[in-house]
């Protein structure tokens, strides 16, 4: 079956800018999560989803960030007045019920703000 | 503030050699830790979610130990290849059960 999917696979944008990253999980995963890697990191978490509901929105890093899954399938990154620090891979990854259960990872999206 | 480290950072060996990693982590509130293989452009691959203080599990020539009482985790992998050359995660589950706390990462260079 299909994994986790992520668009574009690569983003380069100006500082300043508006970005959408779009993340479609493992079919019939209710939860789904956010990370950004950045580099010489570990992949640091975003954001949690349990259905359509922000479960845990605690390392959002500030309110430029902001992220939706309105149906409980398909997620949207979205990034406003984008900074060069922002410059990473933002990664999904979706899990069967959340709470501990494994998770599936998408290839990422490379971020690039110049 | 929950810390999870790897060591090595980065390691070279050449094939058949045997080689191993740590990761430490907090030993208090402990839920799950899990591995992760991350191949360069592609998705970061699953390898272990352990759970119990001793526990051991295998997959091929890969293996991993858990201590949950001293806060560590060895990963082991016997007769490396060049396929097995990428970066290994581990990253420790928070108490809520809502997130994952990665290390930095060991990047493995395996050599023919």
């Amino acid at each position: 079956g299909a994994g986790v999917s992520q668009t574009p696979s690569n983003k380069v944008t100006e500082k300043g800018k508006y970005v959408e990253l779009r993340c479609d999980p493992i079919s019939g995963h209710t939860a789904l999560y956010w990370y950004r890697q950045s580099l010489g990191q570990g992949p640091e978490f975003l954001i949690y989803f349990q259905g359509t509901g922000a479960a845990d929105d605690s390392g959002l890093p500030n309110d430029r960030f902001f992220a939706v899954r309105p149906e409980g399938s398909v997620s949207t990154l979205k990034i406003q007045r984008t900074e060069r620090g922002d410059s990473a891979v933002y990664l999904c990854a979706s899990s069967l019920r959340g709470q501990g259960s494994e998770q599936y990872f998408g290839p990422g999206t490379r971020l690039t703000v110049t | 503030i929950l810390n999870v480290e790897q060591s090595p950072q980065s390691l070279h060996v050449q094939e058949g050699d045997s080689t191993n990693f740590t990761c430490s982590f907090p030993s208090s509130n402990f839920y799950a830790l899990h591995w992760y293989r991350w191949e360069t452009a592609k998705s970061p691959e699953a390898l272990f979610v352990m759970t119990l203080n001793g526990d051991e599990k295998k997959k091929g020539r890969i293996s991993a130990t858990l201590n949950t009482k001293e806060g560590y985790s060895y990963l082991y992998i016997k007769g490396s290849q060049p396929e097995d050359s990428a970066t290994y995660l581990c990253a420790f589950l928070n108490q809520a059960g809502t997130a994952l706390i990665f290390g930095k990462g060991t990047t493995l260079s395996v050599s023919s």
